[in-house]
């Protein structure tokens, strides 16, 4: 069985770092192909894919956020993360981690996790 | 980037067919595949795949829904239309990094 699970702070204030946990089971992150990533969504707004990172530990970003953007993995390879420094209230969203078989496209999301950023 | 567009809000009596679209920017097939893909999200959840390669149904989905389209012009049909079926619809287009999704088209009962 395939999950996906999203941790972070709930809050942080503006300038600070967001640090983001997305752990899973079901799968491993070493099997040629795999790929785990991050997508938020504001509230009552569209999906926004943020990065990605592959089995090979490529690693994948959307342009827009670049400079701000941090992915990895663990070594055990059952733990992806996401860092965004310098957050301001436009990074206050949901954010997801999903996981990619070999095709761009998402079989399986986490529940999400909420971020506020607020001072 | 590639700009997909989608209708914000359609609504269906129940055991009607809902036609929703999206259109690209640019096209997001390729010689082997049509790049598209769809999603269902209702609301306090995670998204949903339902359809990938526009028109392959995801593992589990049932088969009222299916996909279309190629090039720029994609669509996702409901048929019939169940209760159960009121959500946000987005697609999303994996023909190029970065990886974009339409703004959702929110499904409503007549």
């Amino acid at each position: 069985q395939v999950t996906l699970k999203e941790s972070g702070p709930g809050m942080l204030q503006p300038s600070k770092t967001l640090s983001l946990t997305c752990s899973f089971s079901g799968f491993s992150l070493s099997t040629s192909g795999m790929v785990v990533s991050w997508i938020r969504q504001p509230s009552g707004k569209s999906l926004e894919w943020l990065a990605a990172i592959d089995w090979d530990g490529d690693k994948y970003y959307n342009p827009s956020l670049k400079s701000r953007l941090t992915v990895s993995k663990d070594t055990s390879n059952t733990q992806v993360f996401l860092k965004i420094t310098s957050v301001d209230i436009a990074d206050t969203a949901t954010y997801y981690c999903a996981r990619r078989l070999t095709m761009w496209y998402f079989d399986y999301w986490g529940q999400g996790v909420m971020v506020t950023v607020s001072s | 980037d590639i700009v997909l567009t989608q209708s914000p809000a359609l609504a269906v009596s129940l055991g009607q067919r809902a036609t929703i679209s999206c259109r690209a920017s640019q096209s997001v097939s390729t010689s082997s595949y049509n790049l598209m893909h769809w999603y269902q999200q209702k609301p306090g959840e995670q998204p949903k795949l339902l359809i990938y390669d526009a028109s392959n149904l995801a593992s589990g989905i049932p088969v009222r829904f299916s996909g279309s389209g190629s090039g720029t012009d994609f669509t996702l049909t409901i048929n019939p239309v169940q209760a159960d079926d009121i959500a946000t619809y987005y697609c999303q287009q994996s023909r190029e990094l970065p990886l974009t999704f339409g703004s959702g088209t929110k499904l409503e009962i007549k």
